[in-house]
Order: structure tokens, then sequence, then C-alpha cells
């Protein structure tokens, strides 16, 4: 089967820093992505990994660990606006897209 | 960046109607589409991959004769809701992949099609 797993809700305060974990389980791997969408829109394009390491945009970074089948977006500088789901997501075959259930993110002045 | 659209933005129908919903990509040839539904506060289930000129390969437990899925051309995919019923009621999201995306996998998502079936 396809798994993914992240944390359904994540509080931060302004300012602050936040890591989202996500781990997953599929057959097939290519990278895994990270997307941001805020309540009645559409997701947005974040960050891709297809090898381990750090990727660094601005005030995000991600993460991934193959053999450890793990990977982590990190926020930094939060700011209100961030407030928003985020969803892990790995390619597979064909580009085709699996999303984890996504992350709420709360950030409080 | 690249856009994708999608028409309508939102859509109110009758139970046992047929709704067609239309994804472009506006700047951009999109040689893989994909099409997702979202319920509230859930994550995006991909429903079908359409490849351009070929048929469209459906996920398990999506039903083929209920979502007609045809991608005409590099910049049209048209998602067909037949004989819809609220349980169908979601929003339908499709995204688009061309040549220039796959650099880094992304996948450029359209706005959306709210559809309510009464």
């Amino acid at each position: 089967g396809q798994s993914l797993e992240q944390p359904s809700e994540v509080t931060a305060v302004e300012g602050a820093i936040v890591q989202i974990n996500c781990t997953y389980q599929t057959s097939g791997f290519y990278g895994l992505s990270w997307y941001q969408q805020h309540d009645g829109g559409a997701p947005t394009f974040l960050s891709y990994n297809g090898l381990d390491g750090l990727e660094e945009t601005g005030r995000f970074s991600s993460f991934l660990s193959r053999s450890d089948s793990y990977g982590y977006l990190l926020l930094q500088e939060l700011q209100m606006k961030d407030s928003a789901s985020y969803f892990c997501a790995v390619i597979t075959g064909g580009f085709k897209t699996i999303f984890g259930a996504g992350t709420r993110l709360f950030v409080k002045a | 960046g690249a856009v994708v659209s999608q028409h309508p933005s939102w859509v109110i129908c009758k139970s046992g109607t047929s709704v067609k919903i239309e994804c472009r990509s506006l700047d951009f040839q999109a040689t893989t589409m994909f099409w997702y539904r979202q319920f509230p506060k859930q994550s995006l289930m991909l429903m079908a991959t359409s490849n351009e000129g070929s048929k469209a390969t459906y996920e398990q437990g999506v039903e083929k004769d209920k979502f007609l899925i045809n991608h005409a051309s590099l910049t049209l995919s048209t998602l067909t809701v037949t004989s819809a019923h609220p349980e169908d009621s979601s929003f339908y999201i499709c995204s688009a992949t061309g040549t220039s995306g796959r650099v880094n996998n992304e996948q450029f998502f359209g706005p959306g099609t709210r559809l309510t079936v009464l």
C-alpha cells in the first residue's frame, strides 16, 4: 500500500521556527514535494527533494532522507500569512503524486 | 510561472444532471494532467491521470463511466461528472505538468471547482 504520515496540526507563534515531518511508505519513489494550501484555495508548490539533503528557498527549507523514508519542511520567521495546510507528497512513477493528509499550521501573534 | 485555469470556479446542479469542468494550461503545453477531489478538511485524492491523446488512467475505486476525462489537446483536459448525486459534491482540482516542470516534478494547480449537487 501507499501511506504518508504527517502531524494533523501544529501551532506556533510569529517569528518562530516550525518543522513539519513526513514519513512515507510507497511503491516507487522519485521524490518528495511540499505544497501549501490556504482555505478555499488551490495548493501551491513550495519545494521538491529528489536527492537526500536540504533544499532552501527563502524562509522555507525542505529535507529528505531516502534511506529513512523521511522528510520535513522547515518554516522560519513565521508570519501570520503562513497559517495554512501543508501537504507532503510523494512522486511515484509517471509523475503520479500521492498526497499526505496535510498538517494545519496555526500561527499566533 | 506556469498558469492553469479551471472553469467554472463553482457550480450548483440538480441531482441526475451532468457537469463538465475544464482545465486549461495557459502558457505551457501540459503533457500530463491530473484530476483530484478534495472533501472539506481532507487531503487531495488523485482520481485520474491523463496524457494528451490517450485514455485516462483511473485510480482504484474511481468509476471511469461516472467521471469522464478527455485530454484532447496539450492545453485542455475536461472532467465530466455524469448523473451527479449529492455525494459527488466536492472541490475538484486539476493540475498539469509539462516538460519544463519535470525538472523538479512541480505540478501546477488550477484554482479548483466547487461542485454542489442538490
